[in-house]
């Protein structure tokens, strides 16, 4: 399968900062997906985006699908975004999404 | 809209026994998907099944196998439990329109062997 790497592993903020969270595919994909996963380990879609921007109040994500990476905006950090990032993708004539190791954001009040 | 359902939260097995997770997809979906998850790790893919038919498997041993009925819900079955199984496993489901298609996933269900 792909090899997807996630950066940084680890992102400490304080409530209001802005971080950037990265995701890098070895691999073109056909499906991209940014997941937050809550306390209690359910999988919380962000974003399907498999090329270009969206945003979602104060997120956002942009595919650059050429390059094969992604990139997850949060701005205005609250302590609620805290949890665990991961993205993950589907390569072609393949059905299963791969994932990254995560990144572990924890922002502080 | 019904979202992803899975049963049961929580379970604790010994080492040597059987277990049977069961998944509702969400509604109009038709394809679900099959995930462990061990502490501290990103899901690996175990499985896949659409019309009743496992579509494709990942690199799990053939103690892990699963089943999906008519109405499109599913069973992930293990077998010989081991210490090394205990990890969050997840069900996603999807529409089969399109192979690429946005994935939705369940609270999952917490295994425990000891």
């Amino acid at each position: 399968g792909i090899q997807v790497e996630q950066s940084p592993p680890d992102l400490i903020l304080q409530e209001g900062a802005n971080s950037t969270l990265r995701c890098n595919f070895s691999d073109s994909v056909n499906n991209l997906q940014w997941f937050h996963q809550n306390p209690w380990g359910q999988l919380i879609n962000l974003f399907y985006i498999p090329s270009g921007t969206k945003q979602n109040g104060r997120l956002s994500a942009t595919t650059v699908a050429t390059e094969r990476y992604s990139l997850l905006y949060i701005s205005s950090s609250q302590t609620t975004d805290s949890g665990v990032y991961f993205c993950a993708g589907i390569r072609s004539n393949d059905y299963k999404l791969s994932f990254g190791a995560g990144t572990t954001v924890t922002v502080r009040a | 809209d019904a979202g992803v359902t899975q049963s049961p939260t929580h379970l604790i097995k010994t080492r040597g026994q059987q277990v049977t997770l069961r998944c509702s997809p969400k509604s109009g979906h038709d394809t679900v998907s099959w995930y462990q998850q061990a502490l501290g790790q990103g899901p690996q893919f175990i499985f896949q099944y659409y019309e009743e038919e496992e579509r494709q498997r990942g690199n799990f041993p053939d103690r892990f196998s699963g089943h999906q009925f008519p109405n499109y819900s599913s069973e992930l079955n293990v077998n010989a439990l081991l210490l090394g199984d205990s990890a969050l496993y997840l069900c996603a489901s999807t529409l089969a329109g399109d192979r690429y298609n946005e994935q939705f996933f369940g609270p999952g269900t917490r295994l425990t062997v000891l």
